[in-house]
């Protein structure tokens, strides 16, 4: 059964930081990974969607990556802005067109 | 493009109480899905729809029924609610099995 796991749980740094937050998996066969954020009391909002064959993928600030082969994918967020403070969640895609998501880690970051 | 609705946004049921919860997706997407979201939990995937006219259960499925009768709708009932279904309820959809997936705004239901 596949599980995802984020690390930091909650994360608070001062604004203008670069930051990195991680998501490991525990089964390599997916097809691909999706960032999310979840402001409080709202919906999930999609980031970023990495396929399987690709090693990142960037938007503006944001900027993810996968090595499929360890079961690990990082979301680095480049100056940060307290308007990025938000619940940051990460979401394999398996073989059953299912995703599997991590618990999410909070993010906050202090004006 | 309004993207994924639900209705309604909020709702509060006494224990034994049916309702149904709505969710629409005007994109044309051929997959939704039904998940509940509880602190300390994460999300939980209820039933899921690969297409009109099926649907098939998830991780978390006892005491929901769910419909897709048309494409672009896919319902979530609970027959007779229980406190232990206190919980945020988001749908969500996506066009292929592999492609992103958009979520609604959420219900927040209470079962007293």
């Amino acid at each position: 059964k596949q599980e995802v796991t984020q690390i930091p749980a909650a994360l608070s740094v001062p604004e203008g930081e670069n930051l990195v937050l991680n998501c490991s998996f525990t089964d390599s066969a997916i097809y691909n990974l999706q960032w999310f954020r979840q402001d409080p009391g709202k919906g999930l909002t999609s980031l970023l969607l990495i396929q399987s064959s690709q090693r990142e993928q960037t938007s503006g600030r944001l900027n993810a990556s996968l090595d499929k082969s360890s079961g690990r994918s990082t979301l680095y967020i480049a100056a940060s802005q307290p308007g990025d403070s938000a619940t940051y969640l990460c979401a394999v895609a398996g073989s059953n067109y299912k995703l599997t998501f991590g618990k999410g880690t909070l993010l906050t970051v202090n004006p | 493009n309004a993207g994924v609705t639900q209705t309604p946004k909020f709702r509060v049921l006494k224990t034994g109480q049916s309702m149904t919860l709505l969710c629409a997706q005007d994109m044309n997407h051929e997959y939704m899905y039904w998940y509940r979201q509880d602190p300390g939990m994460g999300l939980r995937l209820i039933h899921y729809s690969v297409g009109e006219g099926t649907t098939a259960k998830g991780e978390v499925p006892d005491g929901y029924n769910v419909s897709r009768l048309k494409k672009q709708n896919f319902l979530l009932g609970l027959e007779s609610a229980a406190p232990s279904q206190t919980s945020v309820y988001f749908c969500a959809s996506r066009e292929g099995g592999f492609e992103e997936q958009y979520f609604g705004p959420g219900t927040r239901l209470t079962v007293t």
